[in-house]
């Protein structure tokens, strides 16, 4: 199975700190995205990054991404209330298929 | 923007019914999907489409069939609900000019079969 895995599953972060997740897969990819689902709803894409890229950067997210031991950071700095959510890792492989990771459940402190 | 939109929000069926949801997406996008999420899971891949009439099973098929008769409308069908096919059912579409690569949600059906 492609499907990636969401290292820590939980975690618990004060306002303004900076909040990780890592996340690994198994075989080759096209792609690796970061989805946020907040409670209940839909996933909403974060960013994407290709397989020949290091790292990529959107506002306050930062993604890296090492191909040598298959496996991808989501960095949020300066974490919000708002922030509180499931964070999704997903590999795209074959067309347009993904394989989601079991989730990252993080909670923002005001 | 892209807008996907899926029939209900909460649904409650009884084991044995017919079940129907419905998928619509606004952005002539090629691709759609069907996913259930289940608690310690994550997301699963039931079926999915990438054109009119096509169809090809992901990872949990069985017990699941889906219809595509116009490029908009993606519907997931459940033959004859069981209480294991409670669950949170999300629709996604991808494609498009470019072929872009992420996936556009619907809210979620959280289906609830007694």
């Amino acid at each position: 199975s492609q499907q990636g895995e969401e290292d820590p599953q939980a975690l618990s972060i004060q306002e303004g700190e900076n909040a990780t997740m890592n996340c690994s897969y198994k075989t080759s990819i096209n792609n690796l995205q970061w989805y946020r689902q907040n409670s209940g709803r839909g996933l909403v894409h974060l960013i994407l990054i290709r397989s020949n890229e290091r790292e990529k950067h959107s506002g306050r997210l930062r993604v890296t991404l090492d191909t040598s031991k298959k496996s991808s950071s989501l960095l949020i700095t300066a974490s919000r209330a708002a922030d509180t959510a499931s964070y999704f890792c997903a590999t795209e492989y074959g067309n347009n298929r993904l394989a989601f990771g079991k989730g990252n459940q993080v909670v923002v402190i005001p | 923007d892209v807008k996907v939109t899926q029939s209900s929000r909460y649904l409650v069926k009884r084991t044995g019914e017919k079940v129907f949801l419905e998928c619509v997406q606004d952005m002539d996008h090629e691709n759609m999907f069907w996913y259930r999420q289940d608690p310690g899971l994550g997301l699963r891949l039931i079926y999915f489409s990438y054109d009119v009439k096509m169809k090809e099973k992901g990872d949990i098929p069985e017990g699941y069939s889906v219809s595509r008769e116009k490029k908009e409308r993606f519907s997931l069908i459940l033959e004859s609900a069981s209480t294991n096919q409670t669950s949170m059912y999300l629709c996604a579409s991808s494609g498009g000019q470019g072929q872009r690569h992420e996936q556009y949600f619907g809210p979620g059906t959280r289906l609830t079969v007694t």
